[in-house]
């Protein structure tokens, strides 16, 4: 069975710091990879996706995913975080099975 | 709106008794997933509908549970008898396309249940 490892369940960080969320997978197939993110109060949104082709994949808000295929993982990077950013990530995966697995969160709080 | 909508948003109820949820997809898309999510924890996956068939079930959609989409639109989550331990938030999904992998899950705002 597939399943998705996020390693940092609470960050804490200033406006315009760089940001890095990891996120590790575990299915040896083909899979998708999804970041969705959840503002406070709103439901859950899609931050950006990879299917397949350039590893690099950037997304809304100047976010961006990097695909290792080699370390099973799709760290979400943002060099510059806004107060408005602060929410809960989510990590996801979609293997052998058509219903997503999703990592348990990571909720960033940015300090003005 | 055109988003996925998901009634009622809240629902409290006692153990034992039985609850529906309602799920409308985004217009045209045709397929429908039920997830659900508990306090500190990502979704997890329970069953998807591709149209009106039910193709795929998570194991911890237990013999209480059932879903339908009759006739390939709007969708219900039935849990019988609930307990304590079904308290979570029911987030609906649909998405569009020829194949599953290929397709993007957007989410409704969840229906949020807690068994007393």
């Amino acid at each position: 069975a597939q399943s998705v490892s996020q390693h940092n369940h609470h960050v804490i960080l200033s406006e315009a710091a760089s940001l890095e969320l990891g996120c590790n997978y575990s299915y040896g197939g083909t899979v998708n990879l999804f970041w969705y993110v959840q503002y406070p109060g709103q439901h859950l949104q899609l931050l950006l996706k990879y299917f397949s082709g350039d590893p690099l994949v950037k997304g809304i808000k100047g976010f961006e995913a990097e695909f290792i295929k080699s370390k099973f993982s799709f760290n979400l990077r943002k060099p510059s975080v806004q107060w408005s950013d602060t929410a809960e990530y989510f990590c996801a995966v979609r293997g052998g099975a058509d219903g997503l697995t999703f990592g348990k969160g990571t909720h960033l709080i940015i300090q003005p | 709106d055109t988003g996925v909508s998901q009634n009622p948003r809240h629902k409290i109820t006692k153990r034992g008794q039985n609850v529906t949820f309602r799920c409308d997809p985004i217009s045209e898309h045709n397929r429908l997933y039920w997830y659900r999510q508990t306090l500190g924890q990502g979704p997890e996956f329970l069953t998807y509908f591709q149209n009106e068939a039910q193709l795929e079930k998570s194991r911890l959609l237990s013999d209480r549970f059932s879903a339908e989409r009759p006739k390939g639109s709007f969708s219900t989550l039935e849990i019988q008898r609930t307990e304590q331990g079904d308290s979570a938030m029911y987030l609906c999904a649909s998405s569009v396309g020829t194949t599953p992998s290929t397709d993007t899950q957007y989410f409704g705002p969840g229906t949020r249940l807690t068994v007393l």
